[in-house]
């Protein structure tokens, strides 16, 4: 079975600072791995996701994020943090098994201060 | 949120009640999915669809019920056994079982 936990529920940074938002995953076999991005009142909007090849992986808006095995984590990154990122923030993963569906983190609210 | 909508954007509801609640795509998918969210917990699977005319219980499925006739609809159905209903349902749709997720923009629906 897999899991993900997003070990943060707040995250605060400066606007112009890089900001990190952590993930880590339990799967048995291979891990597919997505972040999403949740304004208030709204659906979920797609960043990125890693699947294979490249540990590191560019998304939209300025995202990326660092996939590492040995570590199981999937961390969310942005050189230079705007205002208007401040959202709520949700790592996902599954195990490439066909039947396995998408779990979800709690979801990290980040907060970038002018 | 582009190619999936979700009707209506808030729903109040009676105790006793059933409410439905619809969600569409235009993208050909042919996978859809129910999420529950309430604060603090993440997303919760509800049903899933992977293919039109079948459609499988999530982890949270009781006192919902759904169906999948058409490939661009499937809609949920909060029925009068859901204890705790008030929350907010997210639909979501993908080009098959297991790919990226494409998401609507919800429903929230209140029991008064």
């Amino acid at each position: 079975a897999q899991s993900v936990a997003q070990p943060e529920d707040q995250v605060n940074v400066a606007e112009g600072n890089p900001l990190t938002v952590k993930c880590t995953y339990s799967v048995s076999g291979n891990p597919y791995l997505f972040w999403y991005v949740q304004y208030p009142n709204r659906g979920l909007q797609f960043l990125l996701k890693y699947i294979t090849g490249d540990n590191l992986v560019k998304g939209s808006y300025g995202f990326e994020a660092e996939f590492n095995k040995s570590q199981t984590s999937f961390h969310l990154k942005k050189p230079s943090a705007l205002v208007s990122d401040s959202a709520l923030y949700f790592c996902a993963v599954r195990d490439e098994g066909y039947n396995n569906d998408m779990r979800f983190g709690a979801g990290t609210r980040l907060t970038v201060k002018p | 949120d582009g190619g999936i909508t979700q009707s209506p954007k808030y729903l109040f509801r009676k105790e006793g009640q059933n409410v439905t609640l619809s969600c569409e795509q235009n993208l050909n998918h042919d996978a859809m999915y129910w999420y529950r969210q309430d604060p603090g917990q993440g997303l919760r699977l509800i049903y899933y669809s992977q293919i039109v005319n079948d459609f499988q219980k999530g982890d949270i499925a009781e006192g919902y019920s759904v169906s999948r006739e058409k490939k661009e609809s499937f809609p949920l159905t909060v029925t009068s056994a859901q204890k705790n209903p008030t929350a907010f349902y997210l639909c979501a749709s993908s080009i098959a079982w297991g790919d990226t997720q494409y998401f609507g923009p919800g429903t929230r629906l209140t029991v008064l």
